[in-house]
């Protein structure tokens, strides 16, 4: 089974600050790692994914992340935020036990203040 | 990119009567599709699989005849809610699956039911 944990349920945050958004994953397989980026009242957004290869990504919108297999974890980062980047976050893990079912944190919401 | 949209976006309707939000993919097919429930402030559920020219796989708790999931052809699934109430008032998301264990997500439906 897999499972992902967002640590943080609310990070607010001033502009022009960077930012970390922690994710954790458990699994005993090889995985797939997503991050998505949700507006209000709109679908998901993909920001970026890890499938192999180098273990930084980098995303759409300045965003990037690092995944760290030793430690679980593929915590995303953006060295300077804009207001724009108010919105919900959410981490994704698929590939654990050969499914490619997703499986989603509960999504941390980015508040940045001016 | 591949885009996937909802129709339609929102809709109100009265207790007791059926809705039906359809999921497209416009420019790739897909030959499965997924249907998520959100509440305000949580994450996605996972409802169903949706497989085209077959029958959808259910989730644990998602009742079956109450949620009816159509996959007619490779770029269309549609759900039905079944007499609805008011606690099926939600954000309803699709999302079709391409290669590398990439999903993309429509824009989500927001229903009310009165």
């Amino acid at each position: 089974a897999q499972s992902v944990t967002q640590l943080d349920s609310q990070v607010p945050v001033f502009e022009e600050a960077p930012v970390e958004l922690r994710c954790n994953y458990s699994s005993s397989v090889s995985v797939y790692l997503f991050w998505y980026v949700q507006y209000p009242n709109q679908g998901l957004q993909l920001l970026l994914k890890y499938l192999s290869g180098s273990t930084l990504v980098k995303g759409i919108n300045g965003f990037e992340a690092e995944f760290n297999k030793s430690q679980t974890s593929f915590h995303l980062r953006k060295p300077s935020v804009h207001i724009s980047d108010t919105a919900e976050y959410f981490c994704a893990v698929s590939g654990g036990g050969g499914s490619y079912i997703p499986t989603f944190g509960r999504g941390t919401s980015l508040i940045v203040h001016p | 990119g591949a885009v996937v949209s909802q129709h339609p976006s929102w809709v109100i309707c009265k207790s007791g009567t059926s809705v039906k939000i359809e999921c497209r993919s416009l420019d790739f097919q897909a030959t499965t599709m997924f249907w998520y429930r959100q509440f305000p402030k949580q994450s996605l559920m996972l409802m169903a699989t949706s497989n085209e020219g077959s029958k959808a796989t259910y989730e644990q708790g998602v009742e079956k005849d109450k949620f009816l999931i159509n996959h007619a052809s490779l770029t269309l699934s549609t759900l039905t809610v079944t007499s609805a109430h008011p606690e099926d008032s939600s954000f309803y998301i699709c999302s079709a699956r391409l290669v590398d264990n990439e999903q993309f997500f429509g824009p989500g439906t927001r229903l009310t039911v009165l």
